[in-house]
């Protein structure tokens, strides 16, 4: 069974825009963490936010937010006044403690930032 | 710049061929962690090391091999190397010391391509 799934392969913003990444994720683990990552077009990858199964609080890293639904599974990605540097593919990830917290990503989602 | 350091960038081989990738961890991190990235198969969990002993697998294939030696540095060795085994490969690092929540974040390093010609 797919574990994280990310639905949009392909997603524009204009440029200032607030844009929303939709993350979904599988588990019957009380205890997991979840990720963001940023891939730009160099290939690296930076990681980006971080929230835990047990945080009661959003997580917030300047112009990151996570969108945490615990109840819906959900753990989406908002990212505020989109710069064109924010052009990149992003992966959404999930360690289950359960899983000898093994991380697993997503398929993706590219984001396409427009002038 | 995450701190993990890969090498070499680029390695184009043959078929057949073994191959040794490296990777030094963040100062500090115990944990070191393969992945494979290609484009059909998406970002692929290897495996992990922490402080010199192997801590969880994933789908590491029999042909590849890794280990971390004492000084927290890892290889990943690839050997009878395919066409699809081209793909980017990262390393990351972590502290190692999992919270509640499996938190412990890893950092990446700039990876290695791996063409297979």
């Amino acid at each position: 069974a797919q574990k994280i799934t990310q639905t949009q392969p392909g997603m524009f913003v204009q440029e200032k825009e607030a844009v929303t990444l939709d993350c979904t994720y599988d588990t019957s683990d009380p205890s997991y963490g979840l990720f963001w990552y940023k891939q730009p077009s160099s290939g690296e990858m930076i990681f980006l936010i971080y929230q835990g199964s047990y945080d009661q609080q959003n997580a917030t890293e300047g112009r990151y937010s996570l969108n945490f639904q615990k109840a819906r599974k959900s753990a989406n990605l908002v990212i505020s006044a989109s710069q064109l540097g924010d052009s990149a593919m992003y992966f959404c990830a999930m360690r289950e403690k359960a899983g000898g917290f093994k991380t697993i990503f997503g398929a993706g989602t590219r984001l396409f930032v427009k002038a | 710049d995450s701190g993990v350091t890969q090498t070499p960038k680029h390695l184009i081989t043959a078929t057949g061929q073994r191959v040794t990738l490296r990777c030094s961890p963040r100062s500090g991190d115990l944990s070191v962690y393969w992945y494979q990235q290609s484009l059909d198969q998406g970002l692929q969990f290897l495996i992990q090391y922490y402080n010199g002993e192997e801590r969880a697998k994933g789908n590491i294939l029999e042909r590849f091999s890794a280990q971390q030696f004492p000084d927290l540095h890892s290889e990943l060795n690839l050997s009878s190397l395919e066409l699809g085994d081209s793909a980017l490969y990262f390393c990351a690092s972590s502290v190692g010391k999992m919270g509640t929540s499996g938190t412990d974040t890893q950092y990446f390093g700039p990876g290695t391509r791996l063409t297979v010609l």
